[in-house]
């Protein structure tokens, strides 16, 4: 069965300081991997994608890396601000499955000033 | 900028009244999903749509039904609401593409409780 799994599964960090956010799968064949934000009463929001060929991206204070050998990704949050808060979802898509998603639980993170 | 939009925010209703959520979504996509969202589980596939009149059971599909009369338009139906359906219920849609349609994007959200 294809699963996401993401750890912490909340986070408190004090502003300015950085963090990073884990996203191991089972998801195969493998076809990219997305790290999308929710905003506390809003839908989520793609960030960035990872295809396979891809060690790391950047979007601005955000970098993600994967390990398509071991099935790991990671979200790398500089320098964080309040507007950080939300929570971070890692979603898996297979090349078999046509657009059916998996759903990491999330990552729940609180910048404190 | 692509824009799905649920027909509320809030929702409060009785047990056993039959529940309907609207989405709209305006980018002519072909792909729509309803999910479920409830902490410490994430997000859960209710139901999908691949095209008008077409639908498939998520993972979570009991106690729910659904309605695409038009491309733009998925309807979630909760026959006789329970309380244990009370939750963030979130839309989706995405464009029929390799790499492009497995982005997914997301209405508001509606937030139901049942009472």
């Amino acid at each position: 069965k294809n699963q996401v799994e993401q750890s912490p599964q909340s986070l408190i960090i004090l502003e300015g300081k950085n963090c990073t956010l884990q996203c191991n799968y089972t998801v195969s064949p493998f076809s990219n991997l997305r790290w999308y934000k929710q905003d506390t009463g809003r839908g989520p929001v793609s960030l960035t994608i990872m295809t396979f060929s891809e060690n790391t991206k950047s979007n601005g204070r955000y970098t993600a890396t994967l390990d398509a050998d071991t099935k790991q990704s990671s979200l790398h949050i500089t320098a964080s601000q309040l507007s950080d808060s939300a929570s971070y979802i890692c979603v898996v898509s297979a090349t078999n499955a046509g657009n059916m998603l998996t759903f990491g639980g999330g990552t729940r993170l609180m910048v404190k000033p | 900028d692509v824009k799905v939009t649920q027909s509320s925010r809030y929702l409060v209703k009785r047990t056993g009244e039959k529940v309907f959520l609207e989405c709209v979504q305006d980018m002519d996509h072909e792909n729509m999903f309803w999910y479920r969202q409830d902490p410490g589980l994430g997000l859960r596939l209710i139901y999908f749509s691949y095209d008008v009149k077409m639908k498939e059971k998520g993972d979570i599909p009991e106690g729910y039904s659904v309605s695409r009369e038009k491309k733009e338009r998925f309807s979630l139906i909760l026959e006789s609401a329970s309380t244990n359906q009370t939750s963030m219920y979130l839309c989706a849609s995405s464009m029929t593409s390799p790499v492009k349609g497995t982005e997914a994007f997301f209405g508001q959200g509606t937030r139901l409780t049942v009472v």
